[in-house]
């Protein structure tokens, strides 16, 4: 059974500091992807990484994917408060179809 | 082009009663997922259905749930005999591609309330 674990599951960080969320899953995975959620809200597709070293970036958050490790990263660089949110990982097999294992979630909040 | 329209936003019943939650996929995606996220947890895979034909519906509970996505209309989620248990956030989400390579869009959500 795929198990995905992101750590830490509760980040306070401030303003302008940088931080990285990992992502770790338990067997091969040939996609992965991170949302972002507001409290209440839906979720946001922020990255999709399909394949080994991938890196993908967009404005303050870049994403990593090393395959070999099981492992994604999720760097934060200069946090401003409109990044508090919660951040959650999922990964996809193609031996499961078309689920998605989602991790627990990082709830990330940014102090001024 | 909208996007995944989930209907109702809210949804309360009480103990017993039956919910109906439903998932318009985005245009042109014939594909829908759905996903129960208990509160402070993660989403948990529920089932994958195509127009008329269920796919995956290994995350669904044995009893009480049930799903469909007919030709017309949109997919259902339909759970009978509510208990508090049940109350969470249920998300549909669509796909053009079955392996969902390109990503997946996700609707608003229902969040059901058993009282």
């Amino acid at each position: 059974e795929l198990k995905v674990e992101q750590n830490p599951l509760f980040l306070s960080m401030q303003e302008g500091k940088n931080y990285t969320i990992y992502c770790n899953y338990s067997t091969t995975s040939d996609r992965l992807y991170w949302y972002r959620q507001d409290p209440g809200k839906s979720l946001e597709s922020l990255f999709v990484l399909l394949s080994n070293g991938a890196v993908k970036q967009e404005g303050r958050l870049m994403a990593s994917l090393d395959t070999k490790a099981r492992l994604s990263t999720l760097h934060i660089t200069a946090a401003v408060h409109d990044l508090s949110a919660t951040y959650f990982c999922a990964v996809g097999q193609e031996t499961s179809g078309s689920r998605l294992t989602f991790g627990e979630g990082t709830q990330l909040t940014v102090n001024p | 082009n909208a996007g995944v329209m989930q209907n109702p936003r809210h949804l309360v019943r009480r103990r017993g009663q039956e919910a109906r939650l439903r998932c318009s996929p985005m245009k042109g995606h014939s594909h829908v997922y759905w996903y129960r996220q208990l509160p402070e947890e993660g989403l948990k895979f529920m089932v994958y259905l195509q127009k008329e034909n269920i796919i995956d519906e290994s995350g669904m509970p044995k009893e009480r749930f049930s799903a469909e996505f007919p030709k017309e209309g949109p997919s259902i989620l339909r759970i009978q005999q509510v208990v508090r248990g049940d109350s969470a956030a249920y998300f549909c989400a669509s796909s053009a591609l079955g392996q969902g390579i390109v990503g997946y869009t996700f609707g608003s959500g229902t969040r059901l309330t058993v009282v």
